[in-house]
């Protein structure tokens, strides 16, 4: 069965503290993206990978096919950065999304 | 640049009543085109996706039913909704199947 599972569900931080979510995925996927889905709804790609890591301003997506998981870290979180984040996995043509993690920074 | 659009962004609709939510994306040509649902506290849950104008994959046997017109127009609809129809939905394209996506702002419904 293809499965996406993510931890922690809720995530709360304070201002300023390096925050990581994990995904983990069972075989067969072929990409792994990060979603970003803000408190009115809408939803932004953050990351698409389907290896090693990549960066943007201060989030940084990593993915250990090995391990069949992945992380997203946030560093100097900012209360901006509460949202829900969702990791997918691609299985053939097919999105298989996760729960999502409840973020929320705290000034 | 590429844009998509849906509406409307909130209704409330008796049960039984028909529904259409409209979506429309801009700037692209052929895109792949997905209507997901996202009910209160869940995950996203893929309805519909459509790679080509008149192609329709169901992915959830229930009331409601998917249609591309045109190749930059996707329309969800019901005759009749159900309690269980409330929820978030959002429209989504991608270049890719299934690839990057890019989501429109989301339909609230809510059925009473």
């Amino acid at each position: 069965k293809n499965e996406v599972e993510q931890s922690p569900q809720n995530l709360t931080a304070q201002e300023g503290e390096f925050i990581t979510i994990n995904c983990s995925y069972s075989v067969g996927i072929s990409a792994l993206h990060w979603l970003q889905q803000h408190p009115g709804g809408g939803i932004v790609s953050l990351f698409m990978l389907s290896s090693g890591k990549k960066k943007h301003g201060r989030l940084i997506a990593t993915i250990n096919i090995q391990e069949k998981h992945s992380s997203l870290h946030i560093t100097a979180s900012h209360p901006r950065d509460s949202a829900v984040y969702i990791c997918a996995g691609e299985y053939g043509n097919k999105l298989v999304f996760g729960a999502g993690t409840i973020l929320r920074v705290k000034s | 640049s590429q844009t998509i659009h849906q509406w409307p962004a909130t209704l409330v609709q008796p049960v039984g009543s028909p529904l259409s939510l409209e979506c429309t994306v801009e700037g692209t040509s052929n895109p792949n085109l997905y209507w997901y649902r996202q009910a209160a506290g869940r995950g996203l849950q893929l309805l519909f996706y459509s790679v080509g104008i008149g192609q329709i994959s169901s992915e959830v046997p229930q009331n409601l039913s998917a249609s591309r017109p045109q190749d930059r127009q996707f329309i969800l609809s019901s005759k009749k909704l159900l309690l269980s129809d409330s929820g978030f939905y959002l429209c989504a394209w991608s270049k890719r199947l299934p690839g990057e996506l890019f989501f429109g702002e989301g339909s609230r419904l809510t059925v009473l």
